[in-house]
């Protein structure tokens, strides 16, 4: 299996949206809506910011929200601010118990 | 509320076995909601999934790392554990544990620990 694509990186400025997908294929991605996205500050453990596409843990902000469209999911962050700053994971279920992450996206709050 | 704490050596030498166990505390770790997954982070470099365990025993890994992963649960002590044989410099990372719902999603996550793979 290989890992979810994601961009590199990502910015906006504070009070904008910024979007990032994540792509896979018809075996992970497209096959099941157990996609959940994950952030991480330096040092610190990742969080869970969104599970099975579009639902949100509680105590994540309403400016986080997800979706899928075929094999590509996105995480959408609205009214950015400064504290949004950190890496984002996507991870997907791939069948068969298995799990495979993205390679992450570095948000950056200009 | 259910927390997480890994443990293990910070240092293991080329070739030798990597054994780190996780704690859980706040809850029970034979509830039949959830799977006990590790996962990892070499520095600098993104989230790796290694393998799932289920109370009962039953386990699952990830392909790439299968042949020498072993995942093992102590339901006695609220614990689980992961083995990585004949490790090299490639296996240096931070190594999480983490619950795992069965809809494939991971919270909480443990603090981490970097385990460092040099002689």
């Amino acid at each position: 299996q290989s890992a979810l694509t994601q961009p590199p990186s990502a910015s906006g400025s504070p009070g904008q949206s910024v979007t990032i997908s994540c792509t896979g294929t018809s075996s992970d991605v497209g096959g099941y809506n157990y996609v959940s996205w994950y952030q991480q500050h330096p040092g610190k453990a990742p969080k869970l910011m969104i599970f099975e596409v579009s639902e949100r843990p509680s105590g994540v902000p309403d400016r986080f929200s997800g979706s899928k469209s075929g094999n590509t999911a996105s995480l959408t962050v609205s009214g950015l601010q400064a504290e949004d700053e950190a890496d984002y994971y996507c991870s997907s279920y791939a069948g068969s118990n298995n799990l495979v992450f993205g390679g992450g996206t570095k948000l950056t709050v200009l | 509320q259910l927390q997480l704490q890994e443990s293990g050596p910070g240092l293991v030498k080329p070739s030798e076995t990597l054994s780190l166990t996780c704690t859980v505390s706040g809850g029970s770790i034979s509830s039949s909601s959830y799977y006990w997954g590790w996962i990892r982070q070499p520095p600098g470099k993104g989230l790796e999934w290694i393998g799932n365990i289920y109370y009962s025993g039953s386990t699952y890994y990830n392909p790439s790392l299968k042949s020498r992963v072993t995942i093992s649960v102590d339901t006695s002590q609220n614990q689980f554990s992961l083995k990585l044989s004949s490790v090299t410099a490639a296996d240096t990372a931070v190594y999480y544990c983490a619950r795992r719902t069965t809809r494939a999603w991971f919270d909480p996550w443990g603090q981490g620990t970097l385990v460092t793979v040099s002689s």
